[in-house]
């Protein structure tokens, strides 16, 4: 069974800070890896996917990295800032076709960015 | 491009009541899957539909079901309702594609039902 794991479950940083989002899994069968963010009471913004044949996606500030082989997926934000305080999710989709439309979902990071 | 539209965004309903959840998808979206989020449990995957049709399904109780019409519109009804479905339900629609990024699920803003 198909487990994500995200740690640390919270994190508070000052203004500017470059940090790091960690994201395991169990099952390295997997069809894509995706990361969210989520502010408070609101739905998930998509940030990046990455396919199970990349090792890396950027956009902006931010970069996630896959090693599908060791289960693990990490984002990197660049100089951080107020507005990136949110809740960051990672999720995969496991491969094979009774797997459709569904996305394993880890825990989540609260990241705090301290002006 | 209007996103993903979830109807409505606030329920409150009493034990032993049932419910209908309405998700409208991105324009072009196929694939509507819906979510599940609590403290407790975090987000899970309750089912998806693609062309009228489920396809995948979550570990959740018979009481939890859904449909999606030609226009890929989709509800959700929960029947029922016990004290623990009280959640924020999200869904998602997706294009469904071997395209690179059409298969990103983009969400909606959910429903939150509060059943006392």
């Amino acid at each position: 069974k198909q487990e994500v794991t995200q740690i640390p479950a919270a994190l508070s940083v000052p203004e500017g800070e470059n940090l790091v989002l960690n994201c395991s899994f169990t099952d390295s069968a997997i069809y894509n890896l995706q990361w969210f963010r989520q502010d408070p009471g609101k739905g998930l913004t998509s940030l990046l996917l990455i396919q199970s044949s990349q090792r890396e996606q950027t956009s902006g500030r931010l970069n996630a990295s896959l090693d599908k082989s060791s289960g693990r997926s990490t984002l990197y934000i660049a100089a951080s800032q107020p507005g990136d305080s949110a809740t960051y999710l990672c999720a995969v989709r496991p491969s094979g076709s009774g797997n459709t439309g569904k996305l394993i979902f880890g825990q989540g990071t609260t990241l705090q960015v301290k002006p | 491009k209007a996103g993903v539209t979830q109807t409505p965004r606030y329920l409150i309903k009493t034990r032993g009541q049932q419910v209908t959840l309405s998700c409208s998808p991105i324009s072009g979206h196929r694939s509507v899957s819906w979510y599940q989020q609590t403290p407790g449990q975090g987000l899970q995957f309750l089912f998806e539909y693609f062309s009228e049709t489920q396809r995948n399904k979550g570990n959740f109780p018979g009481r939890f079901s859904g449909r999606q019409f030609s226009n890929s519109r989709s509800e959700m009804n929960v029947s029922t309702l016990e004290l623990g479905d009280s959640a924020l339900y999200l869904c998602a629609s997706s294009f469904v594609s071997a395209g690179l990024d059409k298969n990103i699920q983009y969400f909606g803003a959910g429903t939150r039902l509060s059943v006392l």
